[in-house]
This record gives C-alpha cells, structure tokens and sequence, in this order.
C-alpha cells in the first residue's frame, strides 16, 4: 500500500527551530511537497524536493532522503503567524498527502 | 489569492440530493485536481484532469464523477449524497500534467449534507 507518515503534533517557542519529518511509503516516486495550511484557509505551496538534499526558500528548507523514503520541513525564526498545519505529499503511481501535523507556537 | 476560484463557499443540501462544485483554475494552467478534506480524513485526493482527459484517479466514490470542459474550468459531481460526504471540497490547478509541480489551491466549497 502507500501511505505518509507525519507527527500529530509539534510544539516549539517563538524564534526558535522545527522540524516535522515525513516518511513515505509509494508505488513510484516524484518528489515530495508540502503545504501549509492556517485555520478556515486552503493549502499554500511551501517546497518541492525531487532530488536528495536541502533546498531553502526564506526561513523554510526542505529535504528529502530517496533512499530512506524520507523528508523533512525546517522551520527556522519561528513566527506566531507559522502556527498552522504543515501537510507532506507525495507524487507516485497517486497523489497522496500526510494527514497532516498541528504546528503550535508559544511566546 | 492563488488564482484559483471555485463557487459556491458554502452548501447545504439533504442526503440523497445531488450538487455540482465548480472551480476555475489560473489563467493557462491545465491540470485541475480535486480534494476532499474532513476532519478524520485529512486531505484525501480524488481526481485530476490535464487539458479536459482523466489524468490520474484516487479515492473517488462511484456516486461521485467530475469534467473539464474545453474552457477548462471543472465540476465535481456529488450525488447520493450521504451524511459522511460532509466534507471541505478543494480544487487545485497547475501547469503540467505529473502532479509533481506546484498546486494552487482554491478557497473551497464547504459542503454540509444533513
């Protein structure tokens, strides 16, 4: 079967780092994404990795490990405006996305 | 604001009735792609259309279908509907066909089926 696997729920304070990790699980593979996605608000586009390594867009990066089936988001200056529900997804035979994890940020 | 439009906001219909969502995407995209959202489910992909073909199929029930037409916006077909289909309705649009590339996303159709 195909399936993403991400936390539930992730806490960190204000200015600090995070991390949400996705392991994937997919009949062929493109590349991972994610999305962020506030309260009551559609998903936006955050990152794209097709090939192993680090990309980084602002404050955000993006990894990806092929060989581990494996990803992560890094949230970095951690801003109250991030606290949202960050979502994995996957390209493969499907599109599949992560359920998705609660970002909470504390003063 | 992605681009992306998709009418109506809201619907509120009983079960066993049938609705049509509709979505228009940006400006020379060609995929359309079409999510379900509830709350136990997450976001759980249904259909996609690349230049008015079926392009990749997910978790679409058999009382659900969808179109694009030659002007490309795209309806999403409900019927029968059920308690359970009570759901936020997405749509999203890119400029390729694989699904790799970037997805914007609609503001979405809340759907509510009593």
């Amino acid at each position: 079967g195909q399936s993403l696997e991400q936390p539930s729920e992730v806490t960190a304070v204000e200015g600090a780092i995070v991390q949400i990790n996705c392991t994937y699980q997919t009949s062929g593979f493109y590349g991972l994404s994610w999305y962020q996605q506030h309260d009551g608000g559609a998903p936006t586009f955050l990152s794209y990795n097709a090939l192993d390594g680090l990309e980084e867009t602002g404050r955000f990066s993006s990894f990806l490990s092929r060989s581990d089936s494996y990803g992560y988001l890094l949230l970095q200056e951690l801003q109250m405006k991030d606290s949202a529900s960050y979502f994995c997804a996957v390209k493969g035979d499907k599109i599949i996305f992560g359920k998705g994890t609660r970002l909470h940020i504390l003063p | 604001d992605s681009g992306v439009t998709q009418t109506p906001k809201h619907l509120i219909t009983a079960t066993g009735q049938r609705v049509t969502l509709r979505c228009s995407p940006r400006s020379g995209d060609l995929s359309v792609y079409w999510y379900q959202q509830s709350l136990d489910q997450g976001l759980q992909f249904l259909i996609q259309y690349y230049n008015g073909e079926e392009r990749a199929k997910g978790n679409i029930l058999e009382r659900f279908s969808a179109q694009q037409f030659p002007d490309l916006h795209s309806e999403l077909n409900l019927s029968s509907l059920e308690l359970g289909d009570s759901a936020l309705y997405f749509c999203a649009s890119s400029g390729g066909w694989g699904g790799q590339e970037t997805q914007y996303f609609g503001p979405g159709t809340r759907l509510l089926v009593l």
